[in-house]
């Protein structure tokens, strides 16, 4: 019954690697996010993607960009890991229906990262 | 800009008693409001989804009322269990691209 995936549960990288994050969700949603969530500061967005191939900066997009080259799969690049993006990585999906939100946001399990 | 509170931060209830988690929203303009709970180190379980035009939603022994009047919603679970332990987030809808998030109030249910 899982709905997004997220790839890896736990992710440890050195500083200055290209790190892929991966999601992928079953739903035939239109809209996918990347958020990252710390302590004290909650869940931030960092991007999103409202189609294939179309992307937009949420609130910290620095330091990462992003992918979707299929509808169901969006990619979060950190083109060169730092050890300030150590954190959880939280993809979610939701559906886009104009004028309709009868639907909410699904989230996926998590990636926890850690840079070294 | 929206701000989303979420009062108390943490809650501690023995269990059988029932528990009442409040969010609290600046701006009455949205589309919808959601409550997720998490899990010590794991993603975000949707519980239940309030439109602005509904005043409650039901779910076994969860009831989440909406006033969007007021910018209040409420979340009582009954006769919580030690299950029910965890952190629990509002969301408030505001377009289709933004959810803004309270911080969450994380509760722990005493056996």
């Amino acid at each position: 019954d899982v709905k997004v995936t997220q790839s890896s549960r736990y992710l440890v990288k050195r500083t200055g690697e290209k790190v892929f994050l991966e999601c992928v969700q079953d739903m035939d949603h239109e809209n996918m996010f990347w958020y990252r969530q710390d302590p004290g500061l909650g869940l931030r967005l960092i991007y999103f993607s409202y189609d294939v191939k179309m992307k937009e900066k949420g609130d910290i997009p620095e330091g990462y960009s992003v992918s979707r080259e299929k509808k169901e799969r969006f990619s979060l690049i950190l083109e060169s890991a730092s050890t300030n993006q150590t954190s959880m990585y939280l993809c979610a999906s939701s559906p886009f229906k104009s004028g309709a939100h009868v639907e909410g946001y699904t989230f996926g399990s998590g990636t926890r990262l850690t840079v070294v | 800009k929206q701000e989303v509170t979420q009062i108390p931060a943490a809650l501690s209830v023995p269990e059988g008693e029932n528990l009442v988690l409040n969010c609290s929203f600046t701006d009455s303009a949205i589309y919808n409001l959601q409550w997720f709970r998490q899990d010590p180190g794991k993603g975000l379980t949707s519980l239940l989804l309030i439109q602005s035009s509904q005043r409650e939603q039901t779910s076994g022994r969860l009831n989440a009322s909406l006033d969007k009047s007021s910018g209040r919603s409420t979340l009582y679970i009954a006769a919580s269990q030690p299950g029910d332990s965890a952190t629990y987030l509002c969301a408030v809808k505001e377009s289709d691209y933004k959810l803004s998030f309270g911080a969450g109030t994380t509760v722990t249910v005493r056996a």
